[in-house]
């Protein structure tokens, strides 16, 4: 069945440093991918999302592109704010069937 | 506009005890998920309605898990009875309609089974 891989965390950096958070996907045919971010207290919240191979999704200053190649869909921020510091979720599903598959969630900690 | 809503925030029992839980989705919202996230894993779909109708319960363990969305608004998943394992965060989720993939998520409720 469909499966998404994270890296594990905690991810701890310093603000301003580059941020790459690992996710790699197991499905047939071409899901969609998505990247979803619990904040402290808060619901989960799309961040981004890509339909189709080689699309970059972005938002907040965070990236990422879907690579079929290589099955991943690998976060991205260029440089960190202590406010990033969140649970992110790589996740996909297929088109017109919503199930969303998660991955099990990498913690961010930035520090001043 | 108002988000998805959930109560209660936490919840204690023991187990063989019974429980419920209720979500107010975003109006207008047609689709709505439950999900359970077990500590240390990601999210894992229990039951999705499309209005009050079911679309998909397959990873729903129906003989203790319940869930109904009467009316086609709020939903109540209710555990009976329920076990250590059911130890989990029950997120209720929304979306416009059926095919739209952003999901709407609300802050969970925290269930401990003792």
């Amino acid at each position: 069945g469909d499966s998404v891989t994270q890296m594990e965390g905690p991810v701890t950096l310093s603000e301003e440093a580059f941020l790459t958070i690992n996710c790699t996907y197991t499905a047939t045919g071409y899901p969609s991918l998505f990247w979803y971010v619990q904040y402290p207290g808060e619901g989960l919240q799309l961040l981004l999302k890509a339909t189709k191979a080689d699309d970059k999704g972005s938002n907040k200053g965070f990236e990422a592109t879907y690579r079929k190649e290589t099955t991943s869909f690998h976060l991205e921020k260029g440089s960190v704010q202590v406010s990033d510091s969140a649970v992110y979720f790589c996740a996909l599903s297929h088109t017109g069937f919503q199930k969303l598959v998660f991955g099990t969630g990498t913690r961010l900690l930035v520090s001043p | 506009e108002a988000g998805v809503a959930q109560s209660p925030r936490y919840k204690i029992i023991e187990k063989r005890q019974s429980v419920a839980f209720w979500c107010n989705p975003i109006s207008g919202h047609a689709t709505l998920y439950w999900y359970q996230q077990i500590l240390g894993q990601g999210p894992k779909l229990l039951i999705q309605f499309q209005n009050n109708g079911v679309v998909d319960d397959s990873q729903l363990p129906k003989d203790r898990f319940s869930a109904e969305r009467l009316k086609g608004v709020d939903s109540t998943l209710k555990i009976q009875p329920a076990k250590l394992e059911d130890s989990a965060v029950y997120l209720c989720a929304s979306s416009l309609r059926y095919g739209n993939e952003k999901l709407f998520f609300g802050s969970g409720t925290q269930l401990s089974v003792l």
